[in-house]
């Protein structure tokens, strides 16, 4: 089992619709979660991070978070095309930081 | 801040020269971090450092791999001899603490091909 799970997409969704990315955990004991975002060619960015159930908003970015389920997840809303791009996962246990595979979304016009 | 330096950005090389990667972390971070990334194994964590000692190896994947940090404002990645499933993006990244609301920014990357 991969310590951080991710559907590899690709997820197509129109301009203005709400996208939704889903990354799952194994390891219970994990502290933190992250989403970056990478466009081809380029290194990751962050877009946000949570550590308490629940939700977090930042724009149009809501992070969710479900630790008895191990489960975490980013919504979009208003997807613009600039929104095109690889969403990775990241989730920290003590110092290190471990990705999932990242999710591949298209948004079109 | 310029934010964190790789170099070279493109390194072309044959099978079994010896490659040095580069990294200028944030200054006054203190955790350092070693990617690799492919598309068949996303991003993988080598190695990171705090404080310029080495704390976790264990994704290394071989002997031929090697990372040092002298001080703390340079780090090396070296690979020698170098093979062709080493092809991979090499990323560098640093971070203020870890955890809890401390992300890691990254370099640029550099894009190693062997042939």
């Amino acid at each position: 089992q991969k310590e951080v799970e991710q559907n590899s997409g690709p997820l197509s969704v129109p301009e203005g619709a709400i996208a939704s990315l889903n990354c799952t955990y194994s390891d219970r004991g994990s502290q933190s979660f992250f989403w970056y975002r990478q466009y081809s060619g380029k290194s990751p960015e962050l877009i946000m991070f949570i550590y308490s159930n629940g939700d977090k908003e930042d724009g149009r970015f809501t992070a969710q978070l479900n630790k008895a389920s191990q489960y975490v997840s980013l919504l979009i809303r208003d997807s613009q095309p600039s929104d095109s791009a690889t969403y990775l996962c990241a989730v920290t246990k003590n110092n290190d930081m471990r990705f999932g595979a990242g999710t591949r979304l298209t948004v079109k016009p | 801040d310029a934010g964190v330096i790789q170099s070279p950005r493109h390194e072309v090389t044959e099978m079994g020269q010896e490659v040095t990667l580069r990294c200028k972390p944030i200054s006054g971070h203190d955790y350092l971090f070693w990617y690799r990334q492919t598309m068949m194994r996303g991003l993988e964590l080598l190695i990171y450092f705090n404080n310029n000692v080495p704390i976790d190896d264990s994704g290394m994947p071989e002997d031929r791999f090697s990372a040092k940090m002298p001080n703390a404002s340079f780090s090396t990645l070296k690979i020698q001899p170098s093979e062709p499933r080493d092809s991979a993006v090499y990323f560098c990244a640093s971070s203020l603490a870890t955890g809890v609301n401390s992300p890691l920014h990254f370099g640029n990357g550099t894009r190693l091909t062997v042939t």
